[in-house]
């Protein structure tokens, strides 16, 4: 069965410093992967999203996710954090043998950026 | 990007009452949008597939007759919470993917029952 793992639910980093938010999968067929950005109350809004090719995957604000196969992994990093990018984050992948956009998320990562 | 927007953004009701939520693409169309589901600090549960034309498809242990999915148009998938009760105060989230296959979401509805 498919899966989607986050394993940090809480993170807390400096203004400044890097950021970088793990993600696993478990999928039996070419996942499509996606990162998602939440801040509260609010709905998702797409930071990057990898279909194929270049495994390094630039997003917006600055987020880009390296897709490695080999570890069944989609890691989220970000070189110097802004206070603006406290939100929950969540990775999904794209169940794509099942219906075309349907998605299973990951738990969800919390990030706090501190002064 | 594409646009999907979701009706009312809040909404409070009494128990007992049923609210219609309403999710819409406004620049393509959608032959399938997704429900979701999302309680306080937790992640976004699918409940189920809604298809233009046809019945919808409910995930495993979503209660089909209280979570009325109707696909009315391309353009067009509401969901009406029958008979609702406090546990069903939560955040419904939509979501219509376009033809690459990238999800486009609502901006949630918060749902309240008193």
């Amino acid at each position: 069965a498919q899966s989607v793992t986050q394993p940090d639910i809480h993170i807390t980093v400096s203004e400044g410093a890097s950021l970088e938010l793990r993600c696993n999968y478990s999928y039996g067929a070419t996942p499509y992967l996606f990162w998602y950005v939440q801040s509260p109350g609010q709905g998702l809004q797409l930071l990057l999203k990898y279909f194929s090719g270049d495994t390094l995957v630039q997003g917006i604000k600055g987020f880009e996710a390296e897709f490695k196969r080999s570890q069944s992994s989609f890691n989220l990093r970000k070189p110097s954090v802004h206070w603006s990018d406290a939100a929950e984050y969540f990775c999904a992948v794209g169940l794509t043998t099942d219906s075309w956009g349907k998605l299973q998320f990951g738990a969800g990562t919390q990030v706090v950026v501190t002064p | 990007g594409a646009v999907v927007s979701q009706h009312p953004s809040w909404v409070i009701c009494k128990s007992g009452t049923s609210v219609k939520i309403e999710c819409r693409s406004l620049d393509f169309q959608a032959t399938t949008m997704f429900w979701y589901r999302q309680f306080p600090k937790q992640s976004l549960m699918l409940m189920a597939t809604s298809n233009e034309g046809s019945k919808a498809t409910y995930e495993q242990g979503v209660e089909k007759d209280k979570f009325l999915i109707n696909h009315a148009s391309l353009t067009l998938s509401t969901l009406t919470v029958t008979s609702a009760h406090p546990e069903d105060s939560s955040f419904y989230i939509c979501s219509a993917p376009d033809e690459g296959g990238e999800a486009f979401f609502g901006q949630g509805t918060r749902l309240t029952v008193v």
